[in-house]
């Protein structure tokens, strides 16, 4: 089985600050991790990936995200937010074996304030 | 990246009748599409797996013979909610993977918003 938790809800920032949206995964084999974004009434927007190398991912916008194996994490991270920045961001995991779907998490909703 | 269209955006329909929502892979070829559901303020919920040429693979609670899935062609795969009711109505997002184990990415469509009047 997989699973993938983001405990906040929601995360507040002040443009210009950095920000981490936090997630942890639970799967069988080797994880594939993802990060997603998605605003108001649209598809899911890739942002960054981690299959295998190093631990630190750069991704589209200015994120990155670290996976971390033995705390089973895989923040996501951003040096300085942005108000364009706001949105709800999904973090996907799936095994490395088979076709399985990806599975998300419940989604974090980040807010950056001018 | 690669582009997945689906169509159409936002639908209304009456009750009973039945809805056709397409996934598209414009510029890559798709042996496995999948099919989410999305509920205001939740996350995504696999409802089946679509392989080409095949049936689908449906998960533990989603009604085969209420949401019809075919997948004729690498590029294209449909949903079809047969007899829709006001529960049906939801926001319906399609993903797919572009063929080849090395090819690890889904790519999803914009979604489709349905109301059942």
């Amino acid at each position: 089985a997989q699973s993938v938790a983001q405990p906040e809800d929601q995360v507040n920032v002040a443009e210009g600050n950095p920000l981490t949206v936090k997630c942890t995964y639970s799967v069988s084999g080797n994880p594939y991790l993802f990060w997603y974004v998605q605003y108001p009434n649209r598809g899911l927007q890739f942002l960054l990936k981690y299959i295998t190398g190093d631990n630190l991912v750069k991704g589209s916008y200015g994120f990155e995200a670290e996976f971390n194996k033995s705390q089973t994490s895989f923040h996501l991270k951003k040096p300085s937010a942005l108000v364009s920045d706001s949105a709800l961001y999904f973090c996907a995991v799936r095994e490395d074996t088979g076709r399985r779907a990806l599975t998300f998490g419940s989604g974090t909703r980040l807010q950056v304030q001018p | 990246g690669a582009v997945v269209s689906q169509h159409p955006s936002w639908v209304i329909c009456k009750s009973g009748t039945s809805v056709k929502i397409e996934c598209r892979s414009l510029d890559f070829q798709a042996t496995t599409m999948f099919w989410y559901r999305q509920f205001p303020k939740q996350s995504l919920m696999l409802m089946a797996t679509s392989n080409e040429g095949s049936k689908a693979t449906y998960e533990q609670g989603v009604e085969k013979d209420k949401f019809l899935i075919n997948h004729a062609s690498l590029t294209l795969s449909t949903l079809t909610v047969t007899s829709a009711h006001p529960e049906d109505s939801s926001f319906y997002i399609c993903s797919a993977r572009e063929q080849g184990v090395a090819k690890n990415i889904q790519y999803f469509g914009a979604g489709t918003r349905l109301s059942v009047l």
